[in-house]
């Protein structure tokens, strides 16, 4: 099992243009999110999911979007990207009992300039 | 709103030593959630503490929970070089709990370096 990939490992955008961050899991899990970790910081959750359709904003959310429309793929799209996206993206899932951890993907290095 | 904060943030030792890492947080929860990550890399999980007085163990590593001081402490034992990393604790929110999602606010994250 792959457990939890994200694409791509790295990745410089301009400012303005826009991408989608890929996040796959094969655990059949139905909880995803998505954190951006901040050089010497801990995580913030951007956004998550409880399900295929179902999303919702989490501690950060703004200049991103996510859809869910598989069990196994989460995307993240930044529109517009801004210097303050810069930042490391941590894609994790959990299964249902909440008295389980949240198991992370390799993440993603992004650079706005 | 849930602040979680961690001391030391930094914490230099020598191997064989005994050292502990706080993790306090502001407001009510009950589940408490400890990661390490290596330089450049992903988070790995290391401890789920559920209730008042949980404790767990594993090797040189052991975590405790108290609610009522709303403290969490990961204590290390004879520490050994391969324990160098940052640790995370992770609080998840209990005023947004619903559909059994977990969202967690993160400490700060303690940087650990062990010395031979």
């Amino acid at each position: 099992n792959a457990g939890v990939t994200q694409t791509p490992k790295f990745r410089i955008l301009k400012i303005g243009q826009s991408m989608t961050l890929q996040c796959a899991q094969d655990m059949n899990h139905n909880y995803m999110y998505w954190y951006r970790q901040d050089p010497g910081m801990g995580l913030k959750l951007i956004y998550y999911s409880v399900g295929a359709g179902i999303t919702d904003k989490g501690e950060v959310p703004n200049g991103y979007n996510v859809s869910r429309s598989t069990t196994e793929d989460f995307p993240l799209r930044l529109e517009l990207a801004a210097p303050s996206q810069t930042s490391v993206y941590f894609c994790a899932t959990s299964r249902d009992s909440i008295q389980e951890t949240q198991y992370f993907g390799p993440g993603t290095r992004l650079l706005v300039l | 709103e849930l602040k979680v904060e961690q001391n030391p943030l930094f914490l230099s030792m020598q191997e064989g030593k005994n050292y502990t890492i706080y993790c306090n947080y502001s407001t009510t929860s009950d589940r408490l959630y400890w990661y390490r990550q290596d330089p450049g890399k992903s988070l790995e999980s290391l401890f789920v503490l559920l209730s008042n007085g949980a404790v767990k163990q594993e090797g040189r590593l052991m975590a405790s929970l108290d609610t009522k001081a709303r403290l969490s402490t990961l204590h290390i034992t004879a520490a050994v070089h391969d324990l160098s990393a940052t640790y995370f604790c992770a609080v998840d929110r209990v005023e947004y709990r619903s559909q059994g999602a977990q969202k967690l606010v993160f400490g700060q994250g303690t940087r650990l370096t062990i010395n031979p």
